[in-house]
């Protein structure tokens, strides 16, 4: 089964980081396109960030450049986002989400069922 | 990066249709073919059912139709039925390698 599982999400205080990961199953992970989107309560979905198979080409949400990193790691089939300086309006709920045909441009066919952060002080 | 425009909601009636807009730029929606829909119940993990303006992904309903003029895309769907409430939204790839999401569209099945 094709499967996503998010992991790493709390309470955290303004300022600090936290480092989510993205568990992956039945398919081969290296071939897709990976990306994080996050819903803030109440509010619609917001894109954050993209990593291409070989986690060679990474783009990011201008509301998250510079304080938050994408990154994979093929062998152990794993998705990553560190977030630093983290701020009230960064408290969403972040999902991982696949490239369905595993290119920059393709739409999200997987998703997972998200991690909740919130950040308060 | 602004979201592209929907409407906060839209309802109908068992059986009929409805069409949900997505308004953007020649930057985003107008520019690319690479328009996208997914349906999200409150919970569950968001479904992709229209990718590339107006491709079905297999398992959607046929009842899902997607289209494109200019800035504009939309979503038509027919046949309404109760398991279509949820909220809906689109999204585009963007001319900075990006991508963008609507706002979303409550449907409401009346």
């Amino acid at each position: 089964e094709v499967q996503l599982v998010e992991s790493g999400g709390g309470l955290v205080k303004p300022g600090e980081s936290l480092r989510l990961s993205c568990a992956a199953s039945g398919f081969t992970f290296n071939s897709y396109t990976m990306n994080w989107v996050r819903q803030a309560p109440g509010k619609g979905l917001e894109w954050v960030s993209s990593i291409s198979g070989s986690g060679s080409y990474i783009s990011y949400a201008d509301s998250v450049k510079g304080r938050f990193t994408i990154s994979r790691d093929n062998a152990k089939n794993s998705l990553f986002l560190q977030m630093n300086s983290l701020r009230a309006d960064d408290t969403a709920v972040y999902s991982c989400a696949r490239a369905w045909r595993g290119g920059l441009m393709d739409a999200f066919d997987i998703w997972g069922q998200g991690t909740m952060v919130t950040v308060s002080s | 990066q602004s979201a592209l425009t929907q409407p906060a909601s839209v309802s109908g009636s068992p059986g009929q249709s409805i069409t949900i807009s997505c308004t953007g730029t020649s930057s985003d929606v107008g520019g690319y073919n690479y328009v996208s829909w997914y349906q999200h119940h409150p919970g569950k993990a968001p479904r992709l059912m229209i990718y590339e303006v107006s491709n079905r992904p297999s398992g959607v309903s046929n009842r899902f139709s997607g289209s494109k003029s200019g800035n504009t895309a939309s979503l038509t769907i027919s046949g309404l039925q109760a398991e279509d409430e949820a909220d809906y939204y689109c999204s585009s790839h963007t001319s900075s390698s990006t991508w963008v999401f609507g706002g979303g569209t409550k449907l409401t099945v009346l």
